[in-house]
């Protein structure tokens, strides 16, 4: 148990559906990051938020639209999404955001899109 | 080419054997970190350092910054310490870039 949990832990959905992933820390953490991990490819950092407001967006489309209402709270909203987005997808937080920091992850959410 | 690469990409061992997992990378960094990822997905924070040498329980990380390289080693390995080992290092510019993993499978 990291302290960070994510849900759902699996998901299949069709490139005409919308879902919400959803992940939630119990660190008292100011920073939240959303990584995407496809199979034999390095993690990618897809968007960072620090004490609620995005600081990072490595250029991921638009069929991915991150939330963060507070700071414990990250959600990744996906609509239209392509076959090719189907991985695994982290969740994150760190208390400052620094880049000196540890990184506590959680579960993540595996991701199929049909 | 990857900013960060892993050597090798799978390694199996036999119980008890001493384990070395390298990391290089090409970027100025602020931080290093190793990562273990358990069949399932999640990760667990292994070590973070910027310079010299840390330890924990079996587990011992280096790094020298002016080659650019960073070791993990497992000492007296076992079968729960299979999974996949990720070097990752931290840019001042708050860029984060991974490797792509070492598998690493413990036969008892």
């Amino acid at each position: 148990e990291t302290g960070v949990t994510q849900t759902p832990r699996h998901l299949v959905m069709g490139m005409t559906n919308k879902k919400s992933l959803k992940c939630e820390q119990h660190l008292g953490h100011n920073a939240m990051y959303w990584y995407k991990q496809s199979a034999k490819k390095p993690l990618e950092l897809m968007f960072v938020y620090n004490f609620k407001e995005q600081t990072e967006n490595n250029s991921v489309p638009s069929r991915f639209s991150p939330e963060c209402p507070n700071s414990s709270h990250l959600f990744l909203h996906l609509h239209t999404l392509q076959p090719e987005d189907s991985a695994l997808y982290l969740c994150a937080s760190s208390q400052e955001g620094t880049p000196q920091e540890t990184q506590y992850f959680g579960p993540g959410t595996r991701l199929l899109v049909l | 080419k990857n900013e960060v690469e892993q050597s090798p990409q799978n390694l199996t061992a036999q119980e008890g054997e001493f384990i070395t997992i390298n990391c290089s990378y090409s970027v100025g960094i602020s931080a290093l970190h190793w990562l273990q990822q358990h069949p399932g997905g999640g990760i667990v924070s292994l070590f973070m350092l910027s310079s010299g040498k840390k330890k924990h329980g079996r587990l011992i990380a280096t790094i020298n910054i002016q080659e650019k390289h960073s070791s993990l080693h497992i000492t007296a390995s076992h079968p729960r310490d299979s999974a996949v080992y990720i070097c990752a290092v931290s840019t001042t510019g708050n860029q984060f870039y991974f490797g792509t993993g070492t598998s690493l499978t413990v036969i008892p």
